[in-house]
């Protein structure tokens, strides 16, 4: 069965400094890939998805990820991060378009000054 | 545009009290609908799926059911809450197996339940 592995739990960086998340996950073939952000109480904004083409993908509110088959992960990164970015940040993956997605466990970003 | 709306968004329950939380999709035909439970810590689980009116699996075994009596309403219930069954539940659509789609979840706001 498909997995998905979040490493990090938890993440702080500093206001303004570089931000990377990890994602791995467990599939045979090239899966859909998402990253989905959560504020506090409210439900899950979809960051960016990748399914095919170029393995760098740009998404949402400065974000970017890329996509390595041979390592099969696939990072979220911005290059400054913002106090508004503190959230709960998910990868997710999917068989297919058709398919459920798979959900990581999560890595919460809080940002300090 | 569509909109999916779910409630309610905040629920306190009893052991042994029944269920129901909805969730309807605007603005779409039909299209594939879900439920997910987060609690702390475990990421967000998949409990159901429907891609059409009256068909539903079942990921996990539990004490909670869904029914999709609508093509845009997606119900889910219990007859008998437990403890374990408190946490954040999050209704989700995507476009359906008639329509082209990358596959991407719309989220609602999720239901709070706290069972006591």
């Amino acid at each position: 069965a498909q997995s998905v592995t979040q490493p990090d739990i938890h993440i702080t960086v500093s206001e303004g400094a570089s931000l990377e998340l990890r994602c791995n996950y467990s599939y045979g073939a090239t899966p859909y890939l998402f990253w989905y952000v959560q504020s506090p109480g409210q439900g899950l904004q979809l960051l960016l998805k990748y399914f095919s083409g170029d393995t760098l993908v740009q998404g949402i509110k400065g974000f970017e990820a890329e996509f390595k088959r041979s390592q099969s992960s696939f990072n979220l990164r911005k290059p400054s991060v913002h106090w508004s970015d503190a959230a709960e940040y998910f990868c997710a993956v999917a068989l297919s378009g058709n398919t459920p997605l798979v959900f990581g466990k999560g890595t919460r970003l809080s940002v300090i000054a | 545009s569509q909109t999916i709306h779910q409630w309610p968004a905040t629920l306190v329950q009893p052991v042994g009290s029944p269920l129901s939380l909805e969730c309807t999709v605007e603005g779409t035909s039909n299209p594939n609908l879900y439920w997910y439970r987060q609690a702390a810590g475990r990421g967000l689980q998949l409990l159901f799926y429907s891609v059409g009116i009256g068909q539903i699996s079942s990921e996990v075994p539990q004490n909670l059911s869904a029914s999709r009596p609508q093509d845009r309403q997606f119900i889910l219930s219990s007859k008998k809450l437990l403890l374990s069954d408190s946490g954040f539940y999050l209704c989700a659509w995507s476009t359906g197996l008639a329509g082209k789609t990358t596959g991407e979840l719309f989220f609602g706001e999720g239901s709070r339940l706290t069972v006591l």
